[in-house]
């Protein structure tokens, strides 16, 4: 079946830092890839989408790479900001959408 | 634009009453879906619904109830409510299969 594995976290990180958080998936077919953030209180909010392989997704200056050769779609981001601080969820499309167990980050001052 | 407009935001309840989380979407989504996440944790699919008339469990249905009766709502039943039923629960809606999901913003529900 479908699954996501994600980098766990938490993952701590100074302002203007470079970001990465892997994600890998086991998929049939060609599923959707998806990025979610999650900012403390609220609900889950789409970050950024990819359908197909070689589609690049990117919103807010984060992006990420539907890499069917490696099975991954890893988050980056040159430059994070205190405001970034969040939970971030990748997630596998489908009837049902499959996600990770997300992934925790705080950027410090 | 509403979204995805879940009520109440929050509540507590005592072991053993029930009640209703409602939800309700705007987008003429046909596919809804219902959440819970405990603190610090991911998210467990409860129920989901393709369609107005059918529903079906996601991997944690016990201990919950749902109906479609119209493509807006999807409303969330605990009957007997139990302490380990304390979570924040989302509701979520789509387009359809492969489509990304819109989140409500979530019920805060504890259970004394």
């Amino acid at each position: 079946g479908n699954s996501v594995t994600q980098m766990e976290g938490p993952v701590t990180l100074s302002e203007e830092a470079f970001l990465t958080i892997n994600c890998t998936y086991t998929a049939t077919g060609y599923p959707s890839l998806f990025w979610y953030v999650q900012y403390p209180g609220e609900g889950l909010q789409l970050l950024l989408k990819a359908t197909k392989a070689d589609d690049k997704g990117s919103n807010k200056g984060f992006e990420a790479t539907y890499r069917k050769e490696t099975t991954s779609f890893h988050l980056e981001k040159g430059s994070v900001q205190v405001s970034d601080s969040a939970v971030y969820f990748c997630a596998l499309g489908g009837e049902k959408l499959t996600f990770g167990t997300g992934t925790r980050l705080t950027i410090i001052p | 634009n509403a979204g995805v407009t879940q009520t109440p935001k929050f509540r507590i309840l005592k072991i053993g009453q029930s009640m209703t989380l409602q939800c309700t979407q705007d987008m003429n989504h046909n596919y809804m879906y219902w959440y819970r996440q405990d603190p610090g944790m991911g998210l467990k699919l409860i129920y989901y619904s393709v369609g107005a008339g059918i529903t079906d469990k996601g991997e944690v249905p016990n201990g919950y109830n749902v109906s479609r009766s119209t493509t807006e709502d999807f409303p969330l039943r605990l009957e007997l409510a139990a302490p380990s039923q304390t979570s924040v629960y989302f509701c979520a809606s789509s387009y359809g299969t492969n489509q990304p999901q819109h989140f409500g913003d979530g019920t805060r529900l504890s259970i004394l």
